[in-house]
C-alpha cells in the first residue's frame, strides 16, 4: 500500500471554526491532491500540488485553502467551516508524469461534520 | 472541461455471475487514460483496472475486464464470477493525458454494486 495517513480520520466541530487535515506521505511522490466526496458527486478535486510550494485549484476550491512547505505534507484547510463543507476528504498521491497512467494512490479519507 | 457519467446509481448481481457497470465521458482530448476505482464499504480507494485511450485492446485484470468505446466514448467494466467481496460502490475516472493536467482526475458519481449470496 502507498504511504499516506490522513489525520484526523474523524472529526466534528462548529460552523465558524477553521479547521486543518493533513495528509502525509512517504513515497517522496510529486503530485498530491485533495478531494472530497460527497452523494451523487462522486470525488471532486478540491486543489492540487505539482510541487513544494506549487498548487493550484480544483472544481470546488472556495471555501477552502492549501499548503505544501516539503514534500511529504499537504495541508488542506477550512478557514470558516460551514455545514455545506460536511464531507470525507480524501487525499490521493501521484508520481507519473503527466503523460503516464499511473494511478493515483489514496488515503483513507477524513470524515468531517461541520454542525 | 471533461465530464464523466455513470447513470446506474446501483445495480444488483447473484453470486458467481457476471454483471456490467456503465460509463459514458465527454473529451475532446484524444490522449487519456480511463480507470475504474472500486470503494468497499472499508472507504478505502482501489485501483480495479486502467485503461490507455490510444490502446485499441481492452483491458483485463483477471475477472475485471473492460469494454473500451473511443469513438461513443464509453468504458463499461465487466466483472465475471461476481464475488461477495466485489459489493462496493465503483467510480469511473478521466486523466486527461499532458503536461497541463497534472494527473488530475475528473470522476462519476459512483455506482453502488451489491452482491447477493
Amino acid at each position: 500500500d502507498a504511504g499516506i495517513t490522513q489525520s484526523p480520520r474523524h472529526k466534528v466541530t462548529e460552523t465558524g471554526t477553521p479547521v486543518t487535515l493533513r495528509c502525509h506521505q512517504t513515497e517522496n511522490h510529486r503530485y498530491m491532491y485533495w478531494y472530497r466526496q460527497d452523494p451523487g458527486h462522486g470525488l471532486r478535486l478540491i486543489h492540487y500540488s505539482y510541487g513544494v510550494k506549487d498548487t493550484d485549484k480544483g472544481e470546488v476550491s472556495d471555501g477552502y485553502s492549501v499548503s505544501r512547505s516539503k514534500t511529504e505534507d499537504f495541508l488542506l484547510t477550512l478557514e470558516s467551516a460551514t455545514s455545506s463543507q460536511t464531507s470525507v476528504y480524501f487525499c490521493a498521491i501521484s508520481h507519473g508524469t503527466p503523460y503516464s497512467n499511473q494511478p493515483q494512490h489514496f488515503g483513507d479519507g477524513t470524515r468531517l461534520s461541520i454542525l | 472541461a471533461q465530464t464523466v457519467t455513470q447513470s446506474q446509481p446501483e445495480m444488483s448481481v447473484q453470486e458467481a455471475e457476471t454483471v456490467t457497470l456503465s460509463c459514458t465521458y465527454d473529451t475532446s482530448e484524444n490522449n487519456y487514460y480511463l480507470f475504474w476505482y472500486k470503494q468497499p464499504p472499508s472507504r478505502q480507494m482501489i485501483l480495479v483496472i486502467r485503461q490507455e485511450a490510444y490502446k485499441q485492446q481492452n483491458a483485463t485484470e483477471n475477472r475485471f475486464s473492460v469494454n473500451f468505446q473511443k469513438a461513443a466514448k464509453s468504458f463499461s467494466l465487466k466483472i465475471s464470477d461476481s464475488q461477495l467481496g466485489d459489493t462496493a460502490m465503483y467510480f469511473c475516472a478521466f486523466f486527461r493525458a499532458g503536461g497541463t493536467s497534472y494527473g488530475k482526475l475528473t470522476f462519476g458519481q459512483g455506482t453502488i454494486l451489491t452482491v447477493h449470496p
